[in-house]
């Protein structure tokens, strides 16, 4: 299979404190993996695009000194949210592509992580 | 640009009866399609796509969507509702920018009434 792994899958935070989320990809290299944010009972929204090896591509509207994405490997990206405020709890969810998937644009996503800022 | 649009917000059905989920994108080209589906607190899974090959696509528990093009649509299908189905569905086209990305619809979600 293909298989994406997130950690933490739940946690608690206090507000100013800084939290880590890792995306790895099990059993393929990936050498793009996609981070989403999800609010309750909406879609998914795109955070940013980060390739290994290199700096990761934001989405408009997304401040890449408060969510700082690392890519250092083929099978680990990592979201670290960076003075962490109410306003950020989500659900944030990864997705990696297979290395060499790109023409059949195929995702594969982590079970996501529910980030709750007190 | 590149859109999808998904039309109900929340669509209910008895089980054992027929589900049509509605898929509508703008792209100006030929388009990679996805349906994927999210059950509470967890990440999603890819019921089907289409890259270009047959219209009819056939997925996974008993799911279909046909590509039609002159319609823009690709509507998810699945003869006979299963309680298991109930979840968020989600209707992706795939972008062709210089980072490959994905554009994920505003979600449909599935009720089963037993």
């Amino acid at each position: 299979g293909a298989v994406v792994s997130q950690h933490p899958s739940w946690v608690i935070c206090k507000s100013g404190t800084s939290v880590k989320i890792e995306c790895r990809s099990l059993d393929f290299q990936a050498t793009t993996m996609f981070w989403y944010r999800q609010f309750p009972k909406q879609s998914l929204m795109l955070m940013a695009t980060s390739n290994e090896g290199s700096k990761a591509t934001y989405e408009q509207g997304v401040e890449k000194d408060k969510f700082l994405i690392n890519h250092a490997s083929l099978t680990l990206s990592t979201l670290t949210v960076t003075s962490a405020h109410p306003e950020d709890s989500s659900f944030y969810i990864c997705s990696a592509r297979k290395l060499g998937g790109q023409n059949t644009g195929e995702l594969f996503f982590g079970e996501g992580s529910r980030l709750t800022v007190l | 640009a590149q859109s999808v649009t998904q039309l109900d917000s929340h669509v209910s059905v008895s089980e054992g009866t027929p589900v049509l989920l509605r898929c509508n994108y703008s792209s100006s080209y030929s388009p990679s399609l996805f349906w994927y589906v999210q059950h509470p607190n967890k990440g999603l899974q890819l019921l089907l796509k289409y890259t270009s090959a047959a219209t009819l696509v056939k997925g996974i528990n008993g799911f279909e969507a046909e590509f039609k093009k002159s319609e823009t649509s690709f509507h998810l299908t699945k003869p006979s509702a299963h309680m298991s189905d109930a979840a968020e569905y989600f209707c992706v086209v795939r972008l062709k920018t210089s980072y490959d990305k994905v554009i994920f619809g505003p979600g449909t979600s599935l009720s089963v009434i037993p």
